[in-house]
């Protein structure tokens, strides 16, 4: 079945530090991938997404490139805020389980101090 | 406004006495789901439901049902709850399809005891 890895964390970066979050995936056929966010206390929600290969999401900041050749969509930002701390998580759909079946990975916890 | 309504945001339980967590969306969207989080699991999908009679199971469907009567609402039933169930668990909608984005609700915060 589809499976998304995320790196552990917690991450802990001081403000206006370069921000990286690696995700790998496993899938057939050609999923789409997302990066969703869940601040404390609040449900996920986009962050950002890409349908196909070499495609480039991006929000607030944030980007992420679909590199089908080497099943990864990391999550980068140039330069972070305190107001960034938040759980990050990486998805997938359309894979084996069609586009109905989303697959998270299981979140990492990013914590900016000023 | 669009979005996803979760009642209750907490509830404490005994073991064994039925509930049912709502959730309503008013955005018309064919495609809703039912996920638990649990602290190292990420986001585990319970149930979906792909229209209005129409729902299926997802990776951890035991010891829950669904039932999608309306568009519009998807509620979750613990028939007879196990402190095993204790988690936050997120509904979410979609229109569904090829990178459609899922819109979640605020969760709810369930204790079995």
């Amino acid at each position: 079945g589809d499976s998304v890895t995320q790196m552990e964390g917690p991450v802990t970066l001081s403000e206006e530090a370069f921000l990286t979050i690696n995700c790998t995936y496993t899938a057939t056929g050609y999923p789409s991938l997302f990066w969703y966010v869940q601040y404390p206390g609040e449900g996920l929600q986009l962050l950002l997404k890409a349908t196909k290969a070499d495609d480039k999401g991006s929000n607030k900041g944030f980007e992420a490139t679909y590199r089908k050749e080497t099943t990864s969509f990391h999550l980068e930002k140039g330069s972070v805020q305190v107001s960034d701390s938040a759980v990050y998580f990486c998805a997938l759909s359309g894979g084996s389980g069609g586009y109905q079946k989303v697959t998270f990975g299981t979140g990492t916890k990013l914590q900016v101090i000023p | 406004e669009a979005q996803v309504t979760q009642n209750p945001r907490y509830l404490i339980t005994v073991t064994g006495k039925k509930l049912t967590v709502t959730c309503s969306q008013n955005m018309n969207h064919e495609y809703m789901s039912w996920y638990r989080q649990d602290p190292g699991l990420g986001l585990r999908q319970i149930y979906y439901s792909m229209n209005v009679e129409v729902t299926d199971k997802g990776d951890v469907p035991e010891g829950y049902k669904v039932s999608r009567k309306e568009k519009r609402n998807f509620p979750l039933i613990l028939e007879s709850p196990s402190p095993n169930q204790t988690s936050l668990y997120f509904c979410a909608s979609s229109s569904g399809g090829q990178g459609f984005e899922a819109f979640f609700g605020q969760g709810t915060r369930l204790t079995v005891v």
